[in-house]
């Protein structure tokens, strides 16, 4: 079974620039989060969706952040502009619709990450 | 304020010996708490979850406990292997549901032969 995938793995861009990374959640998994992680830090919440409805936004910074999961599969996380202080790994997890069979275990992918010059 | 502390200093210890990391959370009455590990440049893998009801859960070489008055949760790696060497994040449920994880910044452990 195919695990998260995420793209780009990498990206290095200026400060001012939009970047936008990309998640395809592991088949049958509804639920979907992105996460923000700092140098030696723990992951952050930015957003979770039920579907592709966003249940939890309260976290995303909304003035340059947005994210959409229009068909309640892949997501996309856009940045617009990015500013020096969003360098970090971006994370995306997944995890299965509530029942007998969900641990509350979230499966994460790589990450990306995000140098701003 | 709520706090989820783990030991930002990095555990070295010797191939064999039983590792135990330590996760202390504040303000918060999680219905469960879950451990992870990170490898450099991969994304967190989930170990084990343990619920507020159950004082202890193992699999294979780990061990976690739960105590909701202490509010604190050990984690034990026993016979510890070089390949054990990783950053291990505590994770509980900020919201007393599925699905809200929060996260400790993570502890690093070294093993070493």
């Amino acid at each position: 079974e195919a695990g998260v995938v995420q793209s780009p793995r990498y990206k290095i861009i200026e400060k001012k620039q939009p970047v936008a990374f990309w998640c395809n959640p592991i088949s049958g998994h509804n639920t979907l989060y992105w996460y923000l992680q700092n140098l030696g830090q723990g992951p952050e919440l930015l957003i979770r969706y039920e579907n592709e409805e966003a249940v939890d936004d309260s976290q995303l910074p909304k003035d340059r952040f947005s994210a959409e999961r229009l068909k309640g599969v892949d997501s996309t996380l856009k940045i617009q502009p990015a500013e020096l202080g969003d360098s970090a790994v971006y994370l995306c997890a997944s995890s299965p619709p509530q029942g007998a069979a969900n641990t509350g275990e979230l499966f994460f992918g790589e990450g990306s990450r995000l140098t701003v010059l | 304020s709520q706090k989820i502390e783990q030991n930002s200093e990095a555990l070295n210890i010797q191939e064999g010996k039983t590792a135990t990391l330590t996760c202390n959370y504040t303000n918060y009455s999680p219905a469960y708490l879950q451990w992870y590990r990170q490898d450099p440049g991969r994304g967190p893998v989930f170990l084990l979850l343990i619920r507020e009801n159950e004082k202890e859960k193992r699999k294979e070489r780990l061990k976690v406990t739960f105590d909701t008055t202490l509010k604190q949760s050990l984690f034990h790696i026993t016979a510890s292997q070089p390949a054990d060497s990783a950053t291990y994040l505590c994770a509980l449920d900020g919201t007393g549901g599925y699905n809200k994880l929060i996260f400790g910044a993570g502890t690093r452990l070294a093993v070493h032969p």
